[in-house]
């Protein structure tokens, strides 16, 4: 199956400093998704970026599909952007969709 | 809060046992998404059903079932419950039908089997 791949698994930063995580996926996918679990667990959508790239304040996000990666932006980190990062990548299997989730990156901001 | 609940926020059981989980998804929303979390697979997406219908389906055991009901509520049932089984489950809702609809997710279900 679909092989997804993030790294780095541990990144911890000062606030303020910026950062890039990666995502390499090993087949070509419908649409390629970013997610945000904070500390407390809860789960927030932060992308849905098949290609191309988008912005949300101090977030971006790019997807170079051909070449099978995507990479996260985090510009000016704040410690409220501690948690875990995951990818998620979308296929049709068996004639239905399906998401595969990468095992994530943990980031730490520090104040 | 994201509008999304789910009931109960914690379960121990014994293996072997049965379980239900319950998520009731944002009002409008007609897609229900159903995941675990666990330490040994991570994070993976097992079902999605829009408006009462199975949409789309990812690594969920033939143990396990699910359902959304005409009020729009989805139940995650779990059967012969292994210790592996233990794990974080999300329900998640959109307004849409496509898996890339933006989810709104619930806070959980930390189920433990003993």
């Amino acid at each position: 199956g679909i092989q997804v791949e993030q790294s780095p698994p541990d990144l911890i930063l000062q606030e303020g400093a910026n950062s890039t995580l990666r995502c390499n996926f090993s087949d070509s996918v419908n649409n390629l998704q970013w997610f945000h679990q904070n500390p407390w667990g809860q789960l927030i959508n932060l992308f849905y970026i098949p290609s191309g790239t988008k912005q949300n304040g101090r977030l971006s996000a790019t997807t170079v599909a051909t070449e099978r990666y995507s990479l996260l932006y985090i510009s000016s980190s704040q410690t409220t952007d501690s948690g875990v990062y995951f990818c998620a990548v979308e296929l049709i299997q068996g004639g239905s969709e399906k998401l595969v989730f990468g095992k994530g990156t943990k980031l730490t901001v520090n104040p | 809060d994201s509008g999304v609940t789910q009931t109960p926020k914690h379960l121990i059981t014994a293996t072997g046992q049965r379980v239900t989980l319950r998520c009731s998804p944002r009002s409008g929303d007609l897609s229900v998404y159903w995941y675990q979390q666990s330490l040994d697979q991570g994070l993976q997406f097992l079902i999605q059903y829009y408006n009462g219908e199975e949409r789309a389906k990812g690594n969920i055991l033939e143990r396990f079932s699910a359902q959304q009901f005409p009020d729009l509520h989805s139940e995650l049932n779990l059967s012969s419950l292994e210790l592996g089984d233990s794990a974080l489950y999300f329900c998640a809702s959109s307004a849409g039908q496509g898996i890339n609809n933006e989810q709104f997710f619930g806070p959980g279900t930390r189920l433990t089997v003993l």
